[in-house]
């Protein structure tokens, strides 16, 4: 299996809203991240985890909080987001030893109204 | 600060005419440069690592190259399944961040 999965595909939330991106990879990747990719730009990184623990937060937002409940799964909980919010946020994973090559998900298009 | 720069920033080609892209960095203690295919409302897809200058790789119509300051993805002879936007980046030893260009839109017409 060397796919990373992500849902929802998309979301459409309110700004008083809560809701929780998940991310799911079973090719035993110990590095996990969070980008987060706005129309004909390039990815941005958010988050990176390292064997379950935070390892880099690129000054995101606290609207924005990552959880790694286990090395399998990576969450994305979103709370009080802006319309400048809306983007696709794509999970990727990597093995401890090659952190280049990372496997992304499909990602989840995110809409914040 | 690192940086990759990709140009053309848009690329329309006739099916069977081969082309270049290019990707431009300035990586400190560069470990790999990278080359991802991305969709329309997809992931990004990884194609090649390349580690020193002079490497080269292939992949079906794509061939990726390695200089001291640029990189070269060659597409011979693409095809409409080509059509989509190639990424390049690049990453540099004790740092988990791998810095993106901002891409190259590419379109086949067949």
């Amino acid at each position: 299996d060397t796919e990373v999965t992500q849902t929802p595909k998309h979301l459409v939330m309110g700004m008083t809203n809560k809701k929780s991106l998940k991310c799911e990879q079973h090719m035993g990747h110990r590095a996990m991240y969070w980008y987060k990719q706005k129309a004909k730009k390039p990815p941005e990184l958010m988050f990176v985890y390292s064997y379950e623990k935070l390892s880099i937060n690129e000054s995101v937002p606290s609207r924005f909080s990552p959880e790694c409940p286990n090395s399998s799964l990576l969450n994305l909980h979103l709370h009080a987001l802006q319309p400048e919010d809306s983007a696709l946020y794509l999970c990727a994973s990597a093995s401890s030893d090659l952190y280049e090559k990372l496997f992304f998900g499909s990602g989840t298009q995110l809409s914040v109204l | 600060e690192d940086q990759v720069t990709q140009s053309p920033e848009a690329l329309r080609l006739q099916e069977g005419e081969s082309s270049s892209l290019n990707c431009s960095y300035t990586v400190s203690g560069l470990r790999g440069l990278f080359w991802y295919r991305q969709d329309p409302g997809k992931g990004p897809e990884f194609l090649f690592t390349l580690y020193s200058a002079g490497e080269e790789k292939e992949k079906e119509r794509l061939k990726a190259t390695l200089t001291k300051k640029e990189s070269f993805l060659h597409i011979t002879a693409p095809k409409p399944e080509d059509s989509a936007t190639y990424l390049c980046a690049g990453g540099g030893f004790g740092n988990e961040k791998l810095t993106f260009g901002t891409g190259t839109r590419l379109t086949i017409i067949p």
